[in-house]
């Protein structure tokens, strides 16, 4: 598709569950962002990609948040015993380059709106 | 660290009012500044954006000048419609990501 595409559009889990999000970034987009953004509030970053490799995980809030991209396109979000705090809608961004630093557009989907129960 | 603030909502205006949302940052550097805008049962898009001061990003009627001496980049729209109904993020980057501000939530009367 033409956009950044993001499955599932929902996910109901229960608290202790582990739970994957997927991301498949514009074709040819480098850079690749996961966000959260809990009701009320503005995106926040967790995690940013260049290719292959985590260039920025300053975001991820606990060892219980993981991501990876292996083939420098499509990536998974993982998240071990979740916890009810942990509920919120999760964004991927793509972008080409360096992403924001150069000043390119950052290209977001729709997001994975997660629940934990 | 970098921050944005912008004016808390939700804000209310009839159609045609003009509009302004307000916005400022704390950033070390020269960052680049964003307004996103996030539509009803959409994602996230970029508005408009500015990459150095005095720059005016404008887009759809909407403009917002990089003011560095008040380190502010406020939205603003002459003629405001009901399709403009959404939520506004006020952003900047540091290195290769995006900041956000907590967002306004505009609601827009016919």
């Amino acid at each position: 598709g033409a956009g950044v595409s993001q499955t599932p559009s929902n996910k109901v889990t229960e608290k202790g569950k582990y739970v994957e999000l997927r991301c498949d970034p514009i074709s040819g987009h480098t850079a690749l962002y996961w966000y959260r953004q809990s009701l009320g509030q503005g995106p926040e970053f967790l995690i940013y990609f260049q290719g292959t490799g985590a260039a920025d995980d300053s975001g991820l809030p606990n060892d219980r948040f993981f991501a990876v991209r292996p083939e420098g396109s499509v990536s998974t979000l993982k998240i071990q015993r979740t916890e009810r705090g942990d509920s919120a809608v999760y964004l991927c961004a793509s972008s080409p380059g360096r992403g924001a630093r150069a000043g390119n557009t950052i290209y977001f989907g729709e997001g994975s709106w997660l629940t934990v129960v | 660290g970098d921050s944005v603030t912008q004016m808390e909502g939700p804000v209310t205006l009839s159609e045609e009012a003009f509009l302004t949302i307000n916005c400022t940052y704390t950033a070390t550097g020269y960052p680049s500044l964003f307004w996103y805008v996030q539509y009803p049962g959409e994602g996230l898009q970029l508005l408009l954006k500015a990459t150095k001061a005095d720059d005016k990003g404008s887009n759809k009627g909407f403009e917002a000048t990089y003011r560095k001496e008040t380190t502010s980049f406020h939205l603003e729209k002459g003629s405001v419609q009901v399709s403009d109904s959404a939520v506004y993020f006020c952003a900047l980057n540091r290195d290769d990501k995006i900041i956000f501000g907590k967002g306004t939530r505009l609601h827009i009367l016919p």
